[in-house]
């Protein structure tokens, strides 16, 4: 595609369930990247593909979140047992490769009540 | 571990005037990989300006430019003839060389109004 595509753009849910949060990364692009940003926050980063290596998670809270990227394509950000404090606004971004410039999605805000 | 300061949570320019927005970060890597990002209300980041760490030129994007002071680990952005559309969060950010830590370390942000 022409960008970075993220869905759903805004999610509300009640507090315990699951939620699954979709990136499509611009075609081609090898690195896949998941940021997080609370309300007035700068970036948290949170877990990072590239290629066939093995995903950088260093940057997940807790075990309730996890990400797969599919075919080395498509990611989904799954979080389970949703908190409040987990509301924020999700950001998916990708790179064409090493050292490449990354381009961000429009993001997925996310609101747990 | 590297990070990133932007000491100036808010800023304000009149339209058409010229402001500089700072940055600092601190790293033990010789090269590395310093950018500005746009974040309109929209919520999307978009890329300002990427600056390469063993390049000494400063780079410049039309009205952008940036200050690059290696020695001092200084990364300032200029907005030349500031424009409404500029009215933005700008965010600093470091991206290191070295292959398996390619992820952005964030600065917290500077809120730019522009005053008509």
């Amino acid at each position: 595609g022409a960008g970075v595509s993220q869905s759903p753009s805004n999610k509300v849910t009640e507090k315990g369930k699951d939620v699954e949060l979709r990136c499509d990364p611009i075609s081609g692009h090898t690195a896949l990247y998941w940021y997080r940003q609370s309300l007035g926050q700068g970036l948290e980063f949170l877990i990072y593909f590239q290629g066939n290596s093995a995903p950088d998670k260093s940057g997940l809270p807790s075990d309730r979140f996890s990400a797969e990227r599919t075919g080395g394509s498509v990611s989904t950000l799954t979080i389970q047992r949703t908190q409040q404090e987990d509301s924020a606004v999700y950001l998916c971004a990708s790179s064409l490769d090493f050292g490449n410039t990354i381009y961000f999605g429009e993001g997925s805000w996310l609101t747990v009540v | 571990a590297q990070t990133v300061t932007q000491s100036q949570p808010e800023m304000s320019v009149q339209e058409a005037e010229t402001v500089t927005l700072s940055c600092t970060y601190d790293t033990s890597e010789s090269d590395y990989y310093l950018f500005w990002y746009k974040q309109p209300p929209s919520r999307q980041m978009i890329l300002v300006i990427r600056q390469e760490a063993y390049k000494q030129q400063n780079a410049t994007e039309n009205r952008f430019s940036v200050n690059f002071q290696k020695a001092a680990k200084s990364f300032s952005l200029k907005i030349s003839d500031s424009q409404l559309g500029d009215a933005a969060m700008y965010f600093c950010a470091y991206r290191s060389p070295n292959f398996g830590n390619e992820k952005l370390t964030f600065g917290t942000g500077t809120r730019l109004t522009i005053i008509p």
